[in-house]
């Protein structure tokens, strides 16, 4: 079992559709993030979550919902989304961002928006 | 903010040496990050520089040059296996240690 997993690994949806995307890890970490990846760009950090409470939000729309219920589950909860959202949303996780670590990341949740 | 650039794609036979260049602008510095990423997988962790010079870790090499705002990743005996996304990250001192990415140079290893 891999440290931190993604599901689904890959998603289609419509603009008018509600979905979510849902991370674990199982590395006793206590921070962890959202990140989206496009091609040709570099990674963009959205959001981070330290012992459950958010504490950076990367001016990331509303559409994009976050959710953290406890240290080893993180949402991406999905709403009305634009076809340029379509990308590979990666979920990572670290010991915490107030000190340096390197990233664990999960393999990501392909999103197709139509 | 943050300037990172790194050559978009590379190209190199097996066997062969490769160095990927990284070079940074930021305003405060703690440390430099190299990740490995595979297509259709997740980035991977190789390195990690915060004083200058080399660090050596098996056909992997990372140097820092903090005073030049530089990086390379050194590629030795290069695999087939070698061709993948290798993505530099500067992480910024004072407040919040989450590292910044650059968008990757992708890696094509031949035979």
């Amino acid at each position: 079992e891999t440290g931190v997993t993604q599901t689904p690994r890959h998603l289609v949806m419509g603009m008018t559709n509600k979905k979510s995307l849902k991370c674990e890890q199982h590395l006793g970490h206590n921070a962890m993030y959202w990140y989206k990846q496009s091609a040709k760009k570099p990674l963009e950090l959205m959001f981070v979550y330290n012992f459950k409470e958010q504490t950076e939000n990367n001016s990331v729309p509303s559409r994009f919902s976050p959710e953290c219920p406890n240290s080893s589950h993180l949402f991406l909860h999905l709403h009305t989304l634009q076809p340029e959202d379509s990308a590979l949303y990666l979920c990572a996780s670290s010991t915490s961002p107030d000190v340096t670590g390197e990233l664990f990341f999960g393999e990501g949740s392909r999103l197709t928006v139509l | 903010g943050q300037n990172i650039d790194q050559p978009t794609e590379m190209t190199a036979t097996e066997g062969a040496i490769v160095q990927i260049n990284c070079t940074y602008q930021t305003s405060g510095f703690n440390g430099l990050f190299w990740y490995q990423q595979h297509a259709g997988e997740a980035p991977t962790f190789l390195s990690y520089n915060v004083l200058d010079g080399l660090e050596e870790k098996g056909r992997f090499s990372s140097f820092l040059s903090r005073s030049k705002g530089y990086s390379y990743l050194l590629l030795k005996e290069l695999q087939m296996k070698d061709s993948a996304s290798y993505l530099c990250a500067v992480s910024r001192s004072g407040g919040s240690y989450i590292p910044t990415f650059g968008r990757g140079t992708s890696l094509i290893v031949h035979p």
